[in-house]
């Protein structure tokens, strides 16, 4: 059974780091590449990044190009979202997601965890 | 880049069919067939409904189907069941490796 556990979420302040965690199980991590998406509570899903199956190709929302970086670590089995100069808008609910479009990416997100939220605020 | 714009809101009575469309531009909708759709109950995570404009993943009823035309792909879900009210959002590859999704449509079953 494929499974998605992010955690790493909590309350940090504005201009601060955190890094979130997703431990994947049940399927071959190295074959997939793998994104994170974000929702504010009550609004819509807003892709943030993706990185490919062995992390060569990466891509950002413009809401965080450069302030958020996306890595995996196969021996884990684990992908990672590492975020600086938090602000208030990032406060989101963030998902793992799995793309279905394997080794290269489509943006199809077949499988999903259940969310890590994070809350900027002073 | 921007999101795709969705209606916030569709209807329709048991039995009908309701289509919620999904406009982009000719750099991500309109670019290629990568389009996929997701339905989302409240406090929920996403379900994968549709991929590659107009296929189904195991599992997902035929009911819901999907198309596309220039920069506007569609989602329509005929034959509405109760437990077809959710969010719907649509997604697209906006190219270099960047993922766009709609703002998502409510869809309430009357």
């Amino acid at each position: 059974e494929v499974q998605l556990v992010e955690s790493g979420g909590g309350l940090v302040q504005p201009g601060r780091s955190l890094r979130l965690s997703c431990a994947a199980s049940g399927f071959t991590f190295d074959d997939y590449a793998m994104h994170w998406v974000r929702q504010v509570p009550g609004k819509g899903l807003e892709w943030v990044s993706g990185i490919s199956w062995n992390g060569g190709s990466r891509g950002y929302a413009g809401s965080v190009q450069g302030r958020f970086t996306i890595s995996r670590d196969s021996a884990k089995n684990s992908l990672y979202l590492q975020m600086n100069s938090l602000r208030p808008e990032d406060t989101a609910l963030y998902y793992c997601a799995r793309d279905r479009g394997g080794a290269g990416a489509k943006g199809y997100f077949d499988y999903w965890g259940q969310g890590t939220l994070l809350s900027v605020s002073s | 880049q921007s999101g795709l714009t969705q209606p916030r809101s569709v209807s329709g009575s048991p039995g009908q069919s309701v289509t919620i469309s999904c406009t982009g531009t000719s750099s991500d909708v309109g670019a290629s067939n990568y389009v996929s759709w997701y339905q989302q109950y409240p406090g929920k995570a996403p379900k994968f409904m549709i991929y590659d404009v107009t296929k189904r993943p195991s599992g997902v009823p035929d009911r819901f189907s999907g198309s596309k035309s220039g920069n506007t792909a569609s989602l329509t879900i005929s034959g509405l069941q109760g437990e077809d009210e959710a969010d719907y959002y649509c997604c697209a590859y906006a190219g270099s490796y960047l993922w766009v999704f709609g703002g998502g449509t409510k869809l309430t079953v009357l």
